[in-house]
């Protein structure tokens, strides 16, 4: 099983639409967490970090449930620069470690 | 300084022969990380570093992989007799620790590398 595990994909959902992302964690001692974005051929870039209380930035909303281990990614009111893979993230033992990624398609 | 810079971009080489990538990370950033990518996955960890020293090495890392830090500025991985199996990416990054709490860690482009 891997560290950190995320929805297979690929997502191919219309513009305008809503759009969930989940990954779990399986070590507890994970100490932060992240959300990354990674246009195709291109390197992973930061999108927003994920704190227990939740945030939001713009159309984003991330979520972290320590007790579950549970992370998630909302993208409301998608548009077309929205398809991307989107890597989730967590920090342990001073190292990130990513899950495989979840690729999004966003239709005209 | 705008980034962090890996060269070269891309690197096709022959199995058996030896290659050199370099990372320049962001100038202030004490800790330096590589990563490699295969098609359809996330990156994986190799390796990292703060200031010269090598802190942790996965064990993907293998004997014919070699990673260096010497000043603690830029770094070099070096892979010998490659095989086809390391065709990937590998993605540097560097961040910024001040009493254990990280600022977030910033990717080069990478080096694609095809071994034929």
């Amino acid at each position: 099983r891997k560290e950190v595990e995320q929805d297979p994909g690929p997502f191919n959902v219309p513009e305008g639409a809503t759009v969930a992302f989940n990954c779990t964690y399986s070590n507890s001692a994970s100490q932060s967490f992240f959300w990354y974005r990674q246009d195709c051929r291109k390197e992973p870039k930061l999108l927003m970090s994920v704190y227990s209380s939740g945030n939001e930035d713009g159309r984003f909303t991330a979520q972290l449930n320590r007790a579950s281990q549970y992370i998630s990614l909302l993208i409301r009111d998608s548009k077309l620069s929205d398809s991307a893979t989107y890597l989730c993230v967590v920090n342990r033992d001073d190292k990130i470690i990513f899950g495989k990624g979840t690729r999004l398609h966003i239709l005209p | 300084d705008t980034g962090v810079s890996q060269d070269p971009r891309h690197k096709i080489t022959k199995r058996g022969q030896n290659v050199t990538f370099r990372c320049d990370p962001i100038s202030e950033h004490n800790r330096l990380y590589w990563y490699r990518q295969t098609l359809g996955q996330g990156p994986e960890f190799l390796t990292y570093f703060q200031n010269e020293a090598q802190l942790e090495k996965s064990r993907l890392l293998s004997d014919r992989f070699s990673a260096e830090r010497p000043k603690g500025s830029f770094s070099t991985l070096e892979i010998q007799r490659t095989e086809q199996g390391d065709s990937a990416m590998y993605l540097c990054a560097s961040t910024e620790t001040t009493d254990g709490s990280n600022y977030g860690y910033t990717f080069g482009s990478g080096t694609r590398l095809t071994v034929v």
